[in-house]
C-alpha cells in the first residue's frame, strides 16, 4: 500500500544544532508539505513543494529549509534549533489536482533543550 | 485575519446526542473543504470532504457547505465516546495546491 512515513518518530536535539527530519512518500504525489502543530495554533505550513526542484516558504518559514531531489522525499532541515522549534512535525502529501485531500505522515516530536 | 477559523472547544455532548461543529473561512474562492480528524498523538485523519454548497453525508457523518456564507459544518449523529478527538477543519485555496487549517475544535462525548 502506498503510504507517506516520517522519521525519526522522536528527537531530542541541542539548541543551535542542525536537525533533519525525513518524510518519504510512495502515492508519487508532486504536492509535499511541512507543517509544524503547536497547542492553541492548529497546523502552520512551513514549506512546500508541488514538484521536483520546487520549493515554496509557507507562513512560518525562519530558520527552515527543504530540498526536493525527488518526487519521493522532502526532507527539513532546521538549521540551528531553537526552542522555539520545541514542536510535533507534520508531512503530507496531496495530488496537484483539485478537489483532493491531503495524506499526512505519523509526525515526529521534537525537543530542543 | 486567520484563513480559517473554528472554535476551539472543547464541545462536550453526552453519547447518542448530535454534535455540531463550525467553520468559517476567508477566501470567497475557494473550492475544495475538508474535516479532519485528530487522536491525541495521532496524524490527522480525512472523514469528510464536500466541493458543492449543500450536505454531504456518510454514515453518522454529514458535511455541510455555505459558499456564499463561506461557512462549513459538520455533524455527527450518535456521538459514541469513541469520536472523543480534535477535529480540524481544512480548506483548499484559490491556488488548489494549498491547504489551509483551522485550529482544531475539541470533542469530547461522555458516556
Amino acid at each position: 500500500d502506498a503510504e507517506i512515513t516520517q522519521s525519526p518518530r522522536h528527537k531530542i536535539t541541542e539548541t543551535g544544532r542542525q536537525v533533519t527530519l525525513a518524510c518519504h512518500q510512495t502515492w508519487n504525489h508532486n504536492n509535499m508539505f511541512w507543517y509544524r502543530q503547536d497547542l492553541g495554533h492548529g497546523l502552520r505550513l512551513i514549506h512546500y513543494s508541488y514538484g521536483v526542484h520546487d520549493t515554496n516558504k509557507g507562513e512560518v518559514s525562519d530558520g527552515y529549509s527543504v530540498s526536493r531531489s525527488n518526487t519521493e522525499d522532502l526532507p527539513l532541515t532546521l538549521e540551528s534549533a531553537a526552542s522555539s522549534q520545541t514542536s510535533v512535525y507534520f508531512c503530507a502529501s496531496s495530488y496537484d489536482r483539485s478537489n483532493t485531500e491531503a495524506f499526512f505522515g505519523q509526525g515526529t516530536r521534537l525537543t530542543v533543550v | 485575519q486567520k484563513e480559517v477559523e473554528q472554535n476551539s472547544g472543547p464541545l462536550s455532548v453526552p453519547e447518542g446526542a448530535i454534535a455540531s461543529l463550525n467553520c468559517t473561512y476567508s477566501d470567497r474562492v475557494s473550492q475544495s473543504f475538508f474535516w479532519y480528524r485528530q487522536y491525541s498523538g495521532k496524524s490527522p485523519e480525512l472523514i469528510m470532504s464536500i466541493y458543492s454548497n449543500g450536505d454531504k453525508e456518510d454514515g453518522r457523518f454529514t458535511a455541510q457547505l455555505n459558499k456564499a456564507s463561506q461557512y462549513v459544518s459538520l455533524l455527527i449523529r450518535d456521538s459514541q465516546p469513541s469520536d472523543s478527538a480534535t477535529y480540524l477543519c481544512a480548506v483548499n485555496g484559490n491556488n488548489f495546491n494549498k491547504f489551509y487549517f483551522g485550529s482544531g475544535t475539541k470533542l469530547n462525548v461522555k458516556p
